[in-house]
């Protein structure tokens, strides 16, 4: 198995409490995303990373914040959880020099929120 | 507005039966690949294509990229139980951009 693990793999919270997922490779891959699942959405990418401390938005960033202080590891924080952040989040990594190579999917957290 | 469009969402067949999977856009993609997710894992890749007209053959699979790089498909033959999933598409639009993904169709092969 690729060496990418998402932690924890399932939460449950209360509204309104700050929430952290947590990816780490062991791979040394440069790019790493964070996506959500949803029923009747398919997977939406919420931040991405293309190094240490270089992070983008994708397209549901709102209510979510990333960091990335070292190349192993990928952090998404929910500031304060909300309901409709109830979803399945998935981690991904890419070894490409550009940011649409091939992705390698972690197993999934998930979060549902009260 | 979904960049992506699969068709069917769901399809449910007999085994040893054949199915076509779509995976349709207006726009233009550098790459097209191909997903498959089961239950409680994260997607695994099946195949990138990268030229307009390309046909990719994995076992019983047959992926093609359309002519002008905006349309795929994925075609099973003598479907198995063991095909069951959900079946991602996905594209980049260029180098630089990250990969945007298709709802997914949702297969059940029954035995």
């Amino acid at each position: 198995d690729a060496g990418i693990t998402q932690s924890p793999r399932h939460k449950v919270t209360e509204t309104g409490t700050p929430v952290t997922l947590r990816c780490h490779q062991t791979e040394n891959h440069r790019y790493m995303y964070w996506y959500r699942q949803d029923p009747g959405h398919g997977l939406r990418l919420i931040h991405y990373s293309y190094g240490v401390k270089d992070t983008d938005k994708g397209e549901v960033s709102d209510g979510y914040s990333v960091s990335r202080s070292k190349t192993e590891d990928f952090l998404l924080t929910l500031e304060s959880a909300t309901s409709s952040q109830t979803s399945v989040y998935f981690c991904a990594i890419s070894a490409g020099e550009t940011g649409a190579n091939v992705l390698t999917f972690g197993a999934g957290s998930r979060l549902t929120v009260l | 507005t979904q960049l992506l469009e699969q068709s069917p969402q769901f399809l449910s067949i007999q085994e040893g039966e054949n199915l076509t999977v779509y995976c349709n856009s207006s726009s233009v993609f550098s790459s097209l690949q191909w997903y498959r997710q089961e239950p409680g894992e994260g997607p695994v890749l099946l195949v990138t294509v990268v030229t307009g007209g390309e046909v990719k053959k994995l076992k019983r699979l047959t992926f093609q990229f359309g002519d002008a790089r905006k349309d795929s498909s994925l075609h099973i033959t003598a479907a198995q139980p063991g095909d069951t999933g959900l079946y991602l598409c996905a594209g980049a639009q260029s180098g630089n951009t990250p990969l945007v993904f298709g709802k997914g169709t949702r297969l059940s092969v029954i035995a």
